[in-house]
């Protein structure tokens, strides 16, 4: 039964840190990785997808990361601002339905 | 293009009352699955349909049951309300069920 674990699940860092946000499932089988971010009380905004095939992705200050024969995926963000502050949840997709970490909600500090 | 649109935005509700909540999927998708998500948890599926047919289902009952339109968009009916179904309800849609989704705003449930 594919888990997936996102450790820590809460930080808090000063505007301007450079980050990384763990993510860990237990299965290599899946299709894919998507990182999302939520708002308090909003739905899900897609941020990035790693293909089964792919090593890495980036969008801006963002970069993810996957290694699916350690089970790992990391989520870095570069030079954070407090607008960054949510919670962020990764999810992999074994067959049709994503499976999702429980996120860790990062708060950036002015 | 339009994204994913979901109705209504929020909705209260008393025990053991119906409820119907309405997603439009993104322009060009035919697959549309539904989540569940309860305060500080991730999201939990409870079943995906793809092109008006049920493609796969969660651990839910069947009183969470629903279907998909000619023009991809979906309902999502839940019977007999009980509290624990207070949550906020998400749905997503993908070109099919094996590439990115994307999501809507939600609806957010309370049942009293």
């Amino acid at each position: 039964k594919q888990e997936v674990t996102q450790i820590p699940a809460a930080l808090s860092v000063p505007e301007g840190e450079n980050l990384v946000l763990n993510c860990s499932f237990t299965d290599s089988a899946i299709y894919n990785l998507q990182w999302f971010r939520q708002d308090p009380g909003k739905g899900l905004t897609s941020l990035l997808l790693i293909q089964s095939s792919q090593r890495e992705q980036t969008s801006g200050r963002l970069n993810a990361s996957l290694d699916k024969s350690s089970g790992r995926s990391t989520l870095y963000i570069a030079a954070s601002q407090p607008g960054d502050s949510a919670t962020y949840l990764c999810a992999v997709l074994p067959n049709y339905q994503l499976i999702w970490g429980a996120g860790t909600k990062l708060i950036i500090k002015p | 293009e339009t994204g994913v649109t979901q109705s209504p935005t929020h909705l209260i509700k008393t025990r053991g009352q119906q409820v119907t909540l309405r997603c439009s999927s993104q322009s060009g998708h035919n697959t549309v699955s539904w989540y569940q998500q309860a305060l500080g948890q991730g999201p939990q599926f409870i079943f995906q349909y793809y092109r008006e047919e049920e493609n796969g289902r969660g651990n839910f009952p069947p009183r969470f049951s629903g279907l998909q339109f000619p023009n991809y968009s979906s309902e999502l009916n839940v019977n007999a309300l009980e509290l624990d179904d207070s949550a906020l309800y998400l749905c997503a849609s993908s070109l099919d069920g094996y590439n990115e989704q994307f999501f809507g705003p939600g609806t957010r449930l309370t049942v009293l």
